[in-house]
C-alpha cells in the first residue's frame, strides 16, 4: 500500500511554546489529508480536514488559530500546534487519501505522541 | 450522529488462542465497515472491511461479518500468533460521504508465547 510519513514521533515541548507535525504522502499525491487526535483511552477524533491550496476545515470544537493546518502541496500537510499546553497532550495522526474523484482508501502516517510540560 | 464502540483492552492471548474484539456502531446512514491495524511504531494500516450488510471481510486470518440487525462488526481470528500484537481499530464511514471515518477507542492485543 501506499506510505504516509508522520514526523517527529514523539516531542516533548515546553508550555507556550509552538511545535510543527508534519505529514508526507511519499509515493502517491494526496489532494486531501486528514488530522486527528486521540486521547488516552478514547477514541481517534477528526480535527480537520485539509485540502492542497485551500484552507482547512476544522470539526467543531478545534481551535484554528490553536491548530495550524497548512497544505501547500500534494504531499505535504503540516500541524502546527501553537502555544501548547498540558492539556495538548495527545496522540496525533494524520492520513492522506489518494488523489481522484471517488473516495478511496486513506492511508495512515504512523502518529505523533506530543508531550507539554 | 455516528459512533463506534469497541471492547476496551488490552486483551492477552496465549499463541494460538482465539480471538474475538467486539465493536458495534450507531450510525445515520448506511455505513461501510472497517477494521485498521496499527503495528508498534507504525501507521494504521487496514485489514478488512466490509460495505454492506451480510458482508464478511477477511485478510491474513482475521475475519469481521458486517451485521445489521446488531450493528456489529466484530473481529475474530482463530489461532493468533505473537505478531498480531498491535492495537486494532474498529472505524465506518457513511457510504457517499466524502467525510472521513469515525473510530472505535483502539484495543491493545498481546499475543504471548
Amino acid at each position: 500500500g501506499a506510505v504516509v510519513s508522520q514526523h517527529p514521533s514523539r516531542v516533548i515541548c515546553k508550555s507556550g511554546t509552538s511545535v510543527k507535525i508534519e505529514c508526507r504522502s511519499l509515493d502517491f499525491q494526496a489532494t486531501t489529508m486528514f488530522w486527528y487526535r486521540q486521547f488516552p483511552k478514547q477514541s481517534l477524533m477528526l480535527m480537520a480536514t485539509s485540502n492542497e491550496g485551500s484552507k482547512a476545515t476544522y470539526e467543531q470544537g478545534v481551535e484554528k488559530d490553536k491548530f495550524l493546518i497548512n497544505h501547500a502541496s500534494l504531499t505535504l500537510s503540516t500541524l502546527t500546534v501553537t502555544s501548547a499546553h498540558p492539556e495538548d497532550s495527545s496522540f496525533y495522526i494524520c492520513s492522506a487519501r489518494v488523489s481522484g474523484g471517488r473516495v478511496t482508501e486513506a492511508f495512515f502516517g504512523q502518529g505523533t505522541r506530543l508531550t507539554v510540560v | 450522529g455516528n459512533s463506534v464502540t469497541q471492547m476496551e483492552g488490552p486483551v492477552t492471548l496465549s499463541e494460538e488462542a482465539f480471538l474475538t474484539i467486539n465493536c458495534t456502531y450507531t450510525a445515520t446512514g448506511y455505513p461501510s465497515l472497517f477494521w485498521y491495524v496499527q503495528y508498534p511504531g507504525e501507521g494504521l494500516q487496514l485489514l478488512l472491511k466490509a460495505t454492506k450488510a451480510d458482508d464478511k471481510g477477511s485478510n491474513k486470518g482475521f475475519e469481521a461479518t458486517y451485521r445489521k440487525e446488531t450493528t456489529s462488526f466484530h473481529l475474530e481470528k482463530g489461532s493468533v500468533q505473537v505478531s498480531d500484537s498491535a492495537v486494532y481499530f474498529c472505524a465506518l464511514r457513511i457510504s457517499g460521504s466524502a467525510r472521513q471515518l469515525t473510530f472505535g477507542s483502539g484495543t491493545q492485543l498481546t499475543v504471548l508465547p
